[in-house]
């Protein structure tokens, strides 16, 4: 099973409509993150959170809300998607204070708003 | 201004060949941390690398190393002997100050490397 799992892996919706992006770990690790992929723009920071009581914003933030229900879990949401939101959606995790460990990715979250 | 930048939207190398990836980045910050991630076309992110400001010795980790020149702020990743599975989208990120409580990236635009058989 994979570390950092995200759902769904593919997800097509209207203009308008609430969505939530699911992002699960086992690694136990602390700090969890999301992130945007566009065509060349690279990822794009839009939430992250250091424990279950510590979320901060990222770049992109605006038109996004998250959750963070338990140190394993780390909802994102798009309470009306618009268009402009159409793109790769990954979830991250790290561990707190290591300095050569990277980021985990989740395979990524396709999404398009139609 | 960009913290991270990467000039090269896109490479084409004839395998076996040795490829350089470039990546400047721009911080005031003494400590900082460095990674290469390589994106295949099937989406995952996979780490390959790491470079911290204080390293005294470039990063290598089997084919991959860092060219870190601090003085310059860059941090290119050479390939050595490309592979045609090497093919994909590279992305250089950093991670500013301290590590404890500074672990979010700032990535770079990417850059696609095509190796040619």
């Amino acid at each position: 099973d994979a570390d950092v799992t995200q759902t769904p892996r593919n997800r097509i919706t209207k203009t308008g409509k609430r969505i939530m992006l699911e992002c699960s770990q086992t690694k136990g690790h602390d700090r969890m993150y999301w992130y945007r992929q566009d065509p060349g723009l690279g990822l794009r920071l839009i939430y992250y959170s250091f424990d279950v009581k510590d979320i901060n914003k990222g770049e992109i933030s605006d038109g996004y809300s998250v959750s963070r229900q338990a140190q394993a879990k780390f909802s994102l949401s798009l309470e009306s998607a618009i268009p402009n939101q159409t793109a790769l959606y990954f979830c991250a995790t790290s561990e707190p204070g290591t300095a050569n460990q990277p980021q985990h990715f989740g395979d990524g979250t396709r999404l398009s708003i139609l | 201004a960009q913290k991270i930048t990467q000039t090269q939207p896109g490479m084409f190398v004839q395998e076996k060949e040795a490829v350089t990836l470039d990546c400047t980045y721009d911080t005031s910050d003494p400590s900082y941390g460095l990674f290469w991630y390589k994106q295949p076309s099937s989406g995952e992110m996979i780490f390959l690398i790491y470079q911290g400001s204080y390293d005294q010795q470039n990063a290598t980790e089997g084919r991959y190393s860092l060219n870190f020149q601090k003085a310059r702020k860059s941090a290119n990743l050479v390939i050595s002997a490309s592979q045609l599975g090497d093919s994909a989208m590279y992305f250089c990120a950093m991670r500013e100050g301290p590590v404890f409580g500074n672990e979010k990236l700032t990535f770079g635009t990417g850059t696609r490397l095509t190796i040619i058989p």
